[in-house]
C-alpha cells in the first residue's frame, strides 16, 4: 500500500487569511494527482486533477501546484472564508504491479475558516 | 446534473447479519468503486468495478464482496456483519480512465454493527 502524507492534519484560521497545505506521494510511476473537498454531511467533490510536472489549476480562490519530481502538490486558499471549512483531501493514482491502477487517498487536512 | 446515490445514509445492523449496500449512478461511467472512511486514516479503497460483472479487490477487501450486474449499479455485501465493519461507506463513479478523470461520489452510508 503507497504512502501519501498530508499535512497539517488540521488547520484553524480566521476568515480573510490565506491557507495552504501539502500532499506528498511517491515520484515513481508517477500518472496523476487528485483533489477533492469534502464538505460536512455532503458528499466529497473534485478540485483538480493534476498530470503534468509544474502544472498549475485555479478555481476561484483555490490553486494548486504538482511537483512530480519531489513527490508534493500544494493547495492554496487565498482570503479563506467559512464556506471553505471542508476535508481536502489528495489521491495519487499509480499503476505498478500486475492490479489496475486505482487512487491512493491521504488522510486529509481538516480547514476550520472562523468568522 | 451528474448524480450518485446510495440506498441508505444510516444504517444500524447486528453482528453475523448479511448487509447489502447499493449505489446507483445515472452518469453511463463504466468505472465505479466502494471506499470506507475511517476517522484518521482517509479514504480506503474496498473494491472496484471497470465494467459489468468485472471486479477488482482493493486494498481492504476482507470481509467484503460486490456485484455488478447492470452498469448503473454496484452493490456491496457484507457476507457477515462485524463490528470492525462500523464505518462511513462512500460510493463512487467515474468513466474509464480511473488516473485522469474526477471520482464523483455519493452521499455516504454510515453504518453501525452492534
Amino acid at each position: 500500500i503507497l504512502n501519501v502524507e498530508q499535512s497539517p492534519q488540521s488547520l484553524h484560521v480566521q476568515e480573510g487569511d490565506s491557507t495552504n497545505f501539502t500532499c506528498s506521494f511517491p515520484s515513481s510511476n508517477f500518472y496523476a494527482l487528485h483533489w477533492y473537498r469534502w464538505e460536512t454531511a455532503k458528499s466529497p467533490e473534485a478540485l483538480f486533477v493534476m498530470t503534468l510536472n509544474g502544472d498549475e489549476k485555479k478555481k476561484g480562490r483555490i490553486s494548486a501546484t504538482l511537483n512530480t519530481k519531489e513527490g508534493y502538490s500544494y493547495l492554496y486558499i487565498k482570503g479563506s472564508q467559512p464556506e471553505d471549512s471542508a476535508t481536502y483531501l489528495c489521491a495519487f493514482y499509480y499503476a505498478g504491479g500486475t492490479s489496475y491502477g486505482k487512487l491512493t487517498f491521504g488522510q486529509g487536512t481538516i480547514l476550520t475558516v472562523h468568522p | 446534473d451528474v448524480k450518485v446515490t446510495q440506498s441508505s445514509r444510516y444504517l444500524v445492523k447486528r453482528t453475523g447479519e448479511k448487509v447489502f449496500l447499493e449505489c446507483v449512478q445515472d452518469m453511463d461511467h463504466e468505472n465505479m468503486f466502494w471506499y470506507r472512511q475511517d476517522p484518521g486514516l482517509g479514504l480506503r479503497l474496498i473494491y472496484f468495478s471497470y465494467d459489468v460483472k468485472m471486479k477488482e479487490k482493493g486494498d481492504i477487501p476482507e470481509g467484503y464482496s460486490v456485484s455488478r450486474e447492470k452498469k448503473e449499479r454496484f452493490s456491496l455485501i457484507l457476507e457477515s456483519a462485524s463490528t470492525n465493519q462500523t464505518s462511513m461507506y462512500l460510493c463512487a463513479s467515474s468513466l474509464q480512465g480511473t488516473a485522469y478523470n474526477e471520482q464523483f461520489f455519493g452521499p455516504g452510508t454510515r453504518l453501525t454493527v452492534l
